[in-house]
């Protein structure tokens, strides 16, 4: 079975300034892909950044990059120029290639912008 | 807003009480996902249904059951209740496919809290 895990329960963050959350998974496949959810306090899963395993580059949107490293099996976001909107709990999920769309969630990380 | 709407977004209910909680799939999408979220944590995959089948289960017990219509909305059916139960309740729904692209788009939620 595959599992997530975000070491870093909270990060808090200046506004403007550049945080960067952690993820590592574990799974015997070969092919999946990966992914970073927002969930604000309105509660509703929002995705913001995913990353197909069989590519090497590192995915990019906007202010959000991931450093995906296969071997060591980290998959880490990057978020520059924070905002007060970024705010709230993220999630890094785990989806097989063969699975359909049942997603692995971590345990989250709750991101705190100061003004 | 995704387009997946679920419905109620609080319940309050009886230990030993069944509830039912519905989900109304985006446009075009045929498969549908629910989760549990406790408090604090990450979303767990409860079981999966596509064109109205179910396609994957997690580690639910058989009183967690489901239904898939023919115009893909959904049910989650909780029966005999536990104060354990209490979490959000997330539905997602996807276009079916085992592609990156094929993106789970979540709906708000449903607290149900159970005393």
């Amino acid at each position: 079975a595959q599992t997530v895990t975000q070491s870093q329960p909270e990060m808090s963050v200046q506004e403007a300034e550049t945080v960067t959350l952690s993820c590592t998974y574990d799974t015997s496949e070969s092919d999946y892909y990966l992914f970073w959810y927002k969930q604000p306090p309105s509660r509703q899963m929002i995705l913001v950044i995913r990353q197909e395993a069989y590519k090497q580059q590192n995915a990019t949107e906007n202010r959000f990059s991931v450093n995906f490293q296969k071997a060591a099996k980290s998959f880490s976001l990057k978020i520059s120029d924070s905002q007060l909107g970024d705010a709230a709990m993220y999630f890094c999920a785990y989806r097989s290639a063969t699975s359909g769309s049942r997603l692995t969630f971590g345990e989250g990380t709750q991101l705190t912008v100061n003004p | 807003e995704t387009g997946v709407t679920q419905s109620p977004t609080h319940l309050i209910k009886t230990r030993g009480q069944q509830v039912t909680l519905r989900c109304s799939s985006q446009s075009g999408h045929n498969t549908v996902s629910w989760y549990q979220q406790a408090l604090g944590q990450g979303p767990q995959f409860i079981f999966q249904y596509y064109r109205e089948e179910e396609n994957g289960r997690g580690n639910f017990p058989p009183r967690f059951s489901g239904l898939q219509f023919p115009n893909y909305s959904s049910e989650l059916n909780v029966n005999a209740l536990e104060l354990d139960d209490s979490a959000l309740y997330l539905c997602a729904s996807s276009s079916g496919g085992r592609g990156p692209l094929t993106e789970a788009f979540f709906g708000q939620g449903t607290r149900l809290t159970v005393v």
